[in-house]
């Protein structure tokens, strides 16, 4: 079936640098592509997203890039803060026909003061 | 997001007893999930609704059953619970008018022993 392929499943940055996370989907139909975060004993909420039709999107220090054509897309978070800290998810979905809402297996990013 | 809202927060429950899970919301949207997360696992789709009449099962919906008793309720029972449906589950709505976005309640936090 499909899958959604998260890597790393862990990251340690120090406070300032960037983050990339990275995410490979295998349905070539998925349209649409969120990054969900989601703090300790708290529930996810996304934090940006992207449609197939589109290669990048910024939103303040995050953006996502997408690659359609290898079927990968990556979050990149730059000057990380402490408050960062999280576990992140990736998403690919096909949002027209049947429905697809798959994520990635989350990547927990440590950002050390 | 208080809008959405699950009871109870916190279940243990023994092997062959039926549970329910409920889910609530205010946000007025049409669709409804049920997933649950699992530690490296990531988030997966159990159940989703797309109105009243509408039920499709998701990734893992072996085991489980739904009911959507209005637009503002979706209900996962677990007819006979075993103990690898110990987990944490969460709701989620999203509303088709303003794409693809999903809300996610606080999660239930479930231990079968």
């Amino acid at each position: 079936g499909e899958n959604v392929e998260q890597h790393p499943s862990t990251l340690s940055v120090q406070e300032g640098d960037s983050a990339v996370i990275k995410c490979t989907y295998s349905d070539s139909a998925s349209n649409y592509f969120p990054w969900y975060k989601q703090e300790l004993g708290k529930r996810p909420q996304l934090i940006i997203d992207i449609r197939s039709n589109v290669g990048e999107k910024k939103d303040q220090r995050i953006a996502v890039t997408l690659n359609k054509t290898a079927k990968h897309f990556s979050l990149h978070i730059t000057e990380t803060q402490p408050e960062d800290s999280a576990v992140y998810f990736c998403a690919a979905c096909l949002t027209s026909g049947t429905y697809k809402y798959i994520f990635g297996t989350g990547t927990r990013l440590k950002v050390l003061a | 997001d208080a809008d959405v809202t699950q009871t109870p927060r916190n279940r243990i429950t023994k092997t062959g007893k039926r549970i329910m899970l409920e889910c609530s919301q205010t946000k007025g949207h049409d669709r409804m999930y049920w997933y649950r997360q699992d530690p490296g696992l990531g988030l997966r789709l159990i159940y989703y609704s797309f109105d009243v009449k509408d039920i499709n099962k998701g990734e893992i919906s072996d085991g489980y059953s739904v009911s959507r008793q209005a637009q503002a309720k979706f209900s996962l029972s677990l007819e006979s619970a075993i103990p690898n449906q110990t987990a944490l589950y969460f709701c989620a709505t999203s509303d088709n008018r303003r794409g693809e976005t999903q809300y996610f309640g606080p999660g239930t936090r479930l231990l079968v022993l």
